[in-house]
């Protein structure tokens, strides 16, 4: 079965840091490129990050670009998602999915999520 | 960026009833549009890709079409299960964005 688990979401405080994983299992982790995606509460669904699956290829929303870093794992079938600077904005559900590419490209499966809470 | 616009926002509906959800580009997007299904508390999941190739384990009442700039998600005969909140999703360009979504309620 294919599955993503995020963990590392947690309350910090405004300027603070956190570091986000995502386990991945039952498919060939290194041959994807993966994402993170965000939805603050109550909020529709943002886009964060990708990075290709040899990590050559990078791309950031504007809302984060210089504050958060993704990474991967490949031998440990895992992504990361460092970031720093954390704003009250920053405040939401964060999942990882992986890309599917076709014509498109889509996500599919996403994880759980995991719930970052920036609060003072 | 490309803005990607859900109509309605909400909707109100019933068992059996045909449903369909519109979403507007902001310029052509090609057939770079995916629709995704989420219920409260838990993860989108993939319903279309493509603009209209059915996800393997999603029931034949969805559907999608269209191309360029105007997308539609059509449910046939809306099931208790279906009540759920909507969003399109744009592939074309880095940002990739979503649309507002749209919930759909009894």
């Amino acid at each position: 079965e294919v599955q993503l688990v995020e963990s590392g979401g947690g309350l910090v405080k405004p300027g603070g840091s956190l570091r986000l994983s995502c386990a991945a299992s039952g498919f060939t982790f290194s041959g994807y490129t993966m994402n993170w995606v965000r939805q603050a509460p109550g909020k529709g669904l943002e886009w964060v990050s990708s990075i290709r699956s040899s990590s050559t290829y990078i791309n950031y929303a504007d809302s984060v670009k210089g504050r958060f870093i993704i990474s991967r794992d490949n031998a440990k079938n895992s992504l990361y998602l460092q970031m720093n600077s954390l704003r009250a904005e920053d405040t939401a559900v964060y999942y990882c999915a992986r890309a599917v590419v076709g014509v498109s490209n889509w996500f599919d499966p996403w994880g759980q999520g995991t719930l970052v809470t920036v609060s003072s | 960026d490309i803005q990607m616009t859900q109509s309605p926002s909400s909707l109100s509906a019933s068992v059996r009833d045909r449903v369909t959800i519109t979403c507007r580009a902001s310029q052509s997007i090609s057939s770079y549009l995916n629709w995704y299904q989420q219920k409260p508390g838990k993860a989108p999941k993939l319903l279309i890709y493509d603009a209209s190739s059915l996800q393997s384990g999603v029931p034949s009442r969805f559907s999608g079409s269209g191309s360029g700039t105007d997308f539609t998600l059509t449910i046939s005969s809306l099931q208790p299960e279906d009540f759920a909140t909507y969003y399109c999703q744009q592939s074309y360009s880095i940002p990739y964005t979503f649309g507002q979504g749209t919930k759909l309620e009894i």
